[in-house]
């Protein structure tokens, strides 16, 4: 079935430094969302992306979309000790449900 | 806002025991999803429903069962809980996913402990 991998599983930065975690998927993907969960909280949503080498920002956030659309970027730039958390990439099935990626873990050192 | 609830955060349960988690969402969302989260494994699906008194198995579905009597409503059951069962549950909701996908929202979690 569908599998959505992501790595690194975990990431260790200085605060100041840039981050990416990334997403592929073993099919083509009618869209990717990504997700943010804090320590202790549930995942919420950041962002959905549909074209194909779609790129759209939120602040130091950059998401992308390959151009096959199996795969898939969320870059941070200057690390802040508010970006710590695990971050998911989720992908439709065949099924129409959504699965998630096994998430990386974003720890920033102040 | 839409708000997804599960009615318990933390339970601690005898190996063999029926449990139940509830869920309630308040948005009319026809999906509704059961998650479990574990460490290094992220996030794996153990059962959808799309529908009341639908259901379709996620990844994971071996040793649960789930009910769907009210849209609102998503009952994930452990018939005997086990302790590899020990995990924390995240129930979701959306609208019905079309190709361009829809939002999930999360519950808070239940943390299960099976003793």
């Amino acid at each position: 079935g569908q599998q959505v991998m992501q790595i690194p599983q975990y990431q260790h930065v200085q605060e100041g430094e840039d981050f990416t975690t990334y997403c592929n998927s073993s099919t083509t993907l009618s869209n990717i969302q990504w997700y943010k969960q804090r320590p202790g909280g549930h995942p919420v949503f950041l962002i959905q992306l549909v074209k194909s080498g779609e790129v759209k920002k939120q602040k130091r956030l950059t998401f992308q979309f390959g151009e096959a659309k199996k795969n898939s970027s969320l870059h941070i730039t200057a690390t802040q000790t508010t970006d710590v958390g695990t971050y998911f990439c989720a992908g439709p099935s065949n099924n129409n449900d959504m699965r998630f990626g096994a998430g990386t873990r974003l720890t920033v050192k102040p | 806002d839409v708000k997804v609830t599960q009615s318990s955060r933390y339970l601690v349960k005898r190996t063999g025991e029926k449990v139940f988690l509830e869920c309630v969402q308040d948005m009319d969302h026809e999906n509704m999803f059961w998650y479990r989260q574990d460490p290094g494994l992220g996030l794996r699906l153990i059962y959808f429903s799309y529908d009341v008194k639908m259901k379709e198995k996620g990844d994971i579905p071996e040793g649960y069962s789930v009910s769907r009597e009210k849209k609102e409503r998503f009952s994930l059951i452990l018939e005997s809980a086990s302790t590899n069962q020990t995990s924390m549950y995240l129930c979701a909701s959306s609208w019905a996913a079309g190709t361009t996908g829809n939002t999930i929202y999360f519950g808070e979690g239940s943390w299960l402990t099976v003793v």
